[in-house]
């Protein structure tokens, strides 16, 4: 089986544009958390999706927004960036509800300047 | 590679040597824990996990004892090879209302001397 892919694996952008990134789960998996990783804050939950419905949202502005689509592939969006959300973004799918083992994908390293 | 920890605490062992890592968690209703493993440049890559109905489990060259009474999580990895360097990270999932939601500790820096 393949693994989780997000694309693209390297952004860089400029202040107050915004980004979207992809994340395709492993065939079959029906949930898709993303995720944020950074030397300062470590690793903090974005939000998750299941069934094309947000289940829950970590503690992150507005500009920051997701969805799924009925295939379970996943974007996630950034507007207005800041060069505080230069990170590596991470995407984990998952079988389903209440199952709860999490694969994940390499990242998507997004620089902002 | 990625810096995925500026101030990581590092753990130092000789190859062959068995190597442990630990890690507490907070919140008393967390029922699912996972430990992973992240090279330079990669995604967490998922190693064993542990319910909270059972302490301990384990798979290949890997033991995750949870000990619930003072909320401790170990990772023991048995004769260490220089493929086992890299940061180790415990996530918790803080119970059903939290879907698949995973709660991160800090990281632990594993390098294995050869």
């Amino acid at each position: 089986k393949a693994g989780v892919t997000q694309t693209p694996r390297y952004l860089i952008k400029t202040r107050g544009q915004q980004v979207t990134l992809s994340c395709s789960p492993i065939s079959g998996h029906r949930s898709v958390s993303w995720y944020q990783q950074t030397p300062g804050q470590g690793l903090q939950f974005l939000f998750e999706y299941f069934s094309e419905t947000q289940r829950n949202k970590g503690n992150f502005p507005g500009r920051f927004s997701g969805r799924q689509f009925s295939n379970s592939r996943s974007e996630m969006n950034v507007s207005t960036l800041e060069l505080g959300d230069s990170a590596l973004y991470l995407c984990a799918s998952s079988p389903g509800v209440g199952v709860n083992e999490q694969y994940f994908g390499p990242g998507t390293r997004l620089t902002v300047t | 590679g990625e810096s995925v920890g500026l101030h990581l605490p590092t753990l130092s062992v000789q190859e062959g040597d068995n190597s442990i890592i630990n890690c507490a968690y907070s919140n008393s209703a967390s029922d699912y824990f996972i430990w992973y493993k992240q090279e330079s440049g990669k995604g967490p890559q998922f190693i064993i996990d542990i319910r909270s109905n059972m302490d301990k489990r384990q798979g290949q060259r890997v033991t995750v004892l949870l000990n619930k009474t003072v909320k401790h999580l170990s990772l023991q990895i048995a004769a260490t090879q220089p493929g086992d360097s890299a940061v180790y990270f415990c996530a918790e999932n803080r119970g059903k209302n939290a879907g698949n939601m995973l709660t991160f500790g800090g990281g632990t820096r594993l390098m294995v001397k050869p």
